[in-house]
């Protein structure tokens, strides 16, 4: 099984309108992060929420996170035709091996419609 | 804003041979990071390196792999002998904190294609 896997894949709205994204993840976290990626481009770190916090808010973007459930959502407020982009959660954990390093899933591509 | 910059944009390669892609990341950062994302897939974590030597790695990360920061600002990854499956996206990231809830700054990629 996978860590940190976003559903929808593919989501498709109007300018205006809210997108929810949803990831889910299998083992403890230290934190889990929302990163954006534009095509052809790189990651754009956009939000990063510990495993002790349950929201957290920046500008129209808002994280949930349940530990308890294993896992987050990204909520994009009355979106834009520029959040067009892919959506990755990323999780940062300590794996059986020891070590620690992101862990991304495989994103939910965002198209806003003008 | 500062940022991470990477060089080449685009690297053509013929199998076998070596290719080294280059980094210059954010310049107060301390932690450096190679990521792979083949095309169509996930990003996936290679190498982080701390104080001149790499501090995790992956399994994807084996001998034909190394890193190295040669001088002050560059953060390089060297392929020995280049496989048509190293064709992917390969990007380079820096932090100031290791896992001390810092994000990972990316650059915008080099993609290798292996002929």
């Amino acid at each position: 099984s996978q860590q940190g896997e976003e559903d929808p894949q593919a989501l498709s709205i109007q300018e205006g309108e809210n997108a929810t994204m949803n990831c889910s993840y299998k083992t403890s976290i230290n934190n889990l992060q929302w990163y954006r990626q534009n095509s052809g481009r790189g990651l754009v770190h956009l939000i990063l929420i510990r495993s002790n916090e349950r929201e957290k808010h920046s500008g129209r973007l808002r994280v949930t996170l349940d530990t308890s459930k294993k896992s987050s959502s990204l909520l994009i407020t009355a979106s834009r035709a520029a959040d067009t982009a892919s959506y990755f959660c990323a999780t940062d954990a300590t794996m059986d091996t020891g070590r620690r390093a992101l862990t991304f899933g495989s994103g939910t591509r965002l198209q806003v419609q003008p | 804003e500062p940022e991470v910059t990477q060089t080449p944009s685009h690297q053509v390669t013929q199998m076998g041979q070596e290719v080294i892609l280059r980094c210059v990341p954010i310049s107060n950062h301390l932690y450096f990071y190679w990521y792979r994302q083949i095309l169509g897939q996930k990003v996936e974590f290679l190498v982080s390196f701390y104080n001149n030597e790499i501090s995790e790695k992956s399994e994807i990360f084996d001998d034909q792999f190394s890193v190295e920061r040669p001088d002050g600002s560059n953060f390089t990854l060297k392929i020995r002998s280049t496989k048509l499956e190293d064709s992917a996206m390969y990007f380079c990231a820096s932090s100031d904190g290791r896992g001390s809830n810092q994000p990972q700054h990316f650059g915008d990629g080099t993609r290798l294609s292996i002929l």
